[in-house]
This record gives C-alpha cells, sequence and structure tokens, in this order.
C-alpha cells in the first residue's frame, strides 16, 4: 500500500523568502504524485502533479515540485512567497488498485508567511 | 463549468442523531470520493463511488454509508453520531477514463462542516 509522509507539520517564512516543503512517498511502482492546497475555510485545489515524463513539474500561483525517484520525494517549492499563499499544503500519491487509482494524502504542512 | 457543490456547508447535530450530507460532481465526471478532515488525523478516505457502485471503503465503521445515484450525485449518510465525527466532510469527484493508468486528478468541494454536540 501506498503512503505520504510530509515531515514539517508548520513552517514559517517570511514574504519574498523561498520555501521548500518536504514529501516522501512509499509506493512499489511509480506513483501519481499531487500538491494541493487549502486555505482557511475552503476545500482543496490542486497545485500541481506528477504522472510521467520531466521531472520537474510547474503548476499555478508559481509553484514547483521536483520527482527524485532515488529519495522518493516530491518536494513543492517556490522563490518567493506572498503573503497570499499562506495555507495547508497537502502532498499526496496515487497508485493503481485494481484497475482504478487509489489517492492517499499527508497530514499537511501549515504555512505561516510573516511580513 | 460549474465546480463540485456541497449542501449543507454548515451543520450541527447532536449525539445519537444521524446525518445526510449531499455532493453534486462537475458534470461528466462519474467518480465520487468523499473524505473526512480532523486536525488530528488529517485527511482519511472514507469511500468512493462510480457509476453508482461503491469501488473502494476506507477504515471507517459501518455508521458511514453513501450512495450515488444516475446523475452521479452523491450522499454521504452517518447514523448514530459521535462527539469524534465532528469534521470537514470533503467530497471530491474526477473525471475517469477507461483502462489504467487513468488522469485521476480530483476537484474538491468547499466542504460540509458538520459539529456534533
Amino acid at each position: 500500500a501506498q503512503s505520504v509522509t510530509q515531515p514539517d507539520i508548520h513552517i514559517t517564512v517570511s514574504e519574498g523568502a523561498s520555501l521548500e516543503l518536504r514529501c516522501n512517498y512509499s509506493y512499489g511502482a511509480t506513483p501519481y504524485l499531487f500538491w494541493y492546497v487549502q486555505s482557511p475555510g475552503q476545500g482543496l485545489q490542486l497545485l500541481l502533479k506528477y504522472f510521467s515524463g520531466d521531472t520537474l513539474v510547474q503548476g499555478i500561483k508559481g509553484f514547483e515540485a521536483e520527482f527524485k525517484r532515488s529519495q522518493s520525494s516530491f518536494n513543492l517549492r517556490k522563490p518567493s512567497v506572498h503573503w497570499s499563499d499562506a495555507a495547508e499544503y497537502f502532498c499526496a500519491v496515487g497508485a493503481n488498485s485494481g484497475g482504478y487509482q487509489k489517492v492517499t494524502f499527508g497530514t499537511g504542512t501549515k504555512l505561516q508567511v510573516i511580513p | 463549468k460549474a465546480g463540485v457543490t456541497q449542501t449543507p456547508r454548515y451543520l450541527i447535530k447532536t449525539r445519537g442523531q444521524q446525518v445526510t450530507l449531499s455532493c453534486s460532481p462537475i458534470s461528466g465526471h462519474r467518480s465520487v470520493s468523499w473524505y473526512q478532515q480532523t486536525p488530528g488525523q488529517g485527511l482519511q478516505f472514507l469511500f468512493e463511488y462510480f457509476s453508482e457502485t461503491q469501488r473502494n471503503k476506507g477504515n471507517f465503521p459501518g455508521r458511514f454509508s453513501g450512495r450515488q445515484f444516475s446523475n452521479s450525485r452523491s450522499e454521504m449518510n452517518v447514523s448514530t453520531l459521535e462527539l469524534g465525527d465532528s469534521a470537514l466532510y470533503l467530497c471530491a469527484s474526477s473525471l475517469v477514463a477507461s483502462g489504467p493508468p487513468v488522469d485521476n486528478e480530483q476537484f474538491f468541494g468547499p466542504g460540509t462542516r458538520l459539529t456534533v454536540l
């Protein structure tokens, strides 16, 4: 069975600083990987996804993530954080199971942005 | 195209009662998944419905049940509510193509906030 670990529960960064959120997954084959963002009182919004191909994936809102098979990681990055990026971020892994895809989410990382 | 809608947005119930939550997927999406989100447990998968059939189920007690209608709308029911059922219940829909691998991007609704007193 697949699993996802987000080792950082909370992260605080200054506005304008760079950001990296960590995500490690466990799955025997090539996984489908996702990053979602959840603003307070909102549902989850997809930032980016990786299925195959180029291991550096560009997403919305200036985010990118890099798939590193050797490290089983899919870290999310942003070169310059804006106050509006304060939210909770979820990494997820999808794997084919019996002909359909099962998605498992990490426990999330809360991002605080200080002026 | 309208997004995933969930009704009601907020709900307050007392222990022992039952509750029904509704989810309308994006038009054309045939898969609907339900998740429970709590501060301590994060996002936990409840079940997934596809073409009116439950295809996958998480590790929740039988008090949690669901169904899907022919128009892909889905309902989730929780019977004999407990305090621990207080959570944000999220519904997600996806357009599932036939045969693996599938592009199973999930689109989430805003959730129903259930408070059990």
